[in-house]
C-alpha cells in the first residue's frame, strides 16, 4: 500500500536551475496539494489540484508551476530555482468531499531540497 | 493575525504528566478542525479531528469552542514517545467542495524521563 509517494527526498540545485518534483498516489484520491515548509513556519499551501486537469493557486505559488493530468500524478515544477526555494517539501492527497467530513490528509514523506 | 495561533513551546514535561496546547484561528468560515502531529524530519500525520461536541481518542482529548475560536488538545499520562510537534489544523470553505487547510506553527513536546 504505497499511499503518497513523492521523489527525489533530497536535491541539492543550483541557482536557475529547473526542476520537477514528483508526486504520486495510489488512493483513487481526487485532491491533491504542495507544501512548503520553513523551520518556524507552519505548512503553507502553494498549489492545490481538485481533479485531473484542475489546478489553483495557494499561498506561496510564485516560482512554482504545477499540472494534472491524471488522478494521480501532481507534479510540482521549479522554474528557475532560487535560494528562497530551499524549504521541505510535502505532497498531499485526500478524497473530495465536503468540509465536515474530516477527510484525512495523507501525506508524502517530504522532499528536502537545497538551493546554492 | 495569524489565520492558525500557537504556542511553540518547547513544553518539557516529565513521563506521567498531564499537558494542554491550545490554539487560536481567526476565520469564523473554518469549518473542520484537527490536530496533527509531525515527528522531526517527517511527514505530518493525523491525530485526531476536533468534533464540536469534544472528542477523546485514549489519552488524547481536542475540545473545541466556535465562539471563542479555540481549540485544545489535552494529553494525558505522557509517554517518552509522545514527543513530537503537534499541528493545530484548519480547513476553510472558500465556497467549493473543497477547502485548504491552514496550518498553525506547531507546538513542540518533550517528554522526559
Amino acid at each position: 500500500n504505497a499511499g503518497v509517494t513523492q521523489t527525489p527526498k533530497f536535491q541539492v540545485l543550483k541557482t536557475g536551475q529547473s526542476m520537477t518534483l514528483q508526486c504520486a498516489q495510489d488512493m483513487n484520491h481526487e485532491y491533491m496539494s504542495w507544501y512548503r515548509q520553513d523551520p518556524g513556519m507552519g505548512l503553507r499551501l502553494i498549489h492545490y489540484s481538485v481533479g485531473a486537469g484542475i489546478t489553483d493557486q495557494g499561498e506561496v505559488p510564485n516560482g512554482y508551476n504545477v499540472s494534472r493530468s491524471t488522478t494521480e500524478d501532481f507534479p510540482l515544477r521549479l522554474l528557475s530555482a532560487a535560494p528562497s526555494q530551499t524549504s521541505v517539501y510535502f505532497c498531499a492527497s485526500s478524497y473530495s468531499g465536503g468540509p465536515v467530513d474530516g477527510n484525512t490528509i495523507y501525506f508524502g514523506e517530504g522532499s528536502w531540497l537545497t538551493v546554492v | 493575525r495569524k489565520e492558525v495561533e500557537q504556542d511553540p513551546g518547547p513544553f518539557n514535561v516529565p513521563e506521567g504528566a498531564t499537558v494542554a496546547f491550545n490554539c487560536t484561528y481567526s476565520n469564523s468560515a473554518s469549518q473542520s478542525f484537527f490536530w496533527y502531529r509531525q515527528d522531526c524530519r517527517k511527514e505530518p500525520k493525523l491525530l485526531m479531528s476536533v468534533y464540536s461536541s469534544g472528542n477523546e481518542d485514549g489519552r488524547f482529548t481536542a475540545q473545541l469552542n466556535r465562539a471563542s475560536q479555540y481549540i485544545s488538545l489535552l494529553i494525558r499520562d505522557s509517554k517518552l514517545s509522545d514527543s513530537a510537534t503537534y499541528l493545530c489544523v484548519v480547513r476553510v470553505n472558500y465556497g467549493g467542495s473543497q477547502g485548504n487547510l491552514i496550518f498553525g506553527k506547531g507546538t513542540k513536546l518533550s517528554v522526559k524521563p
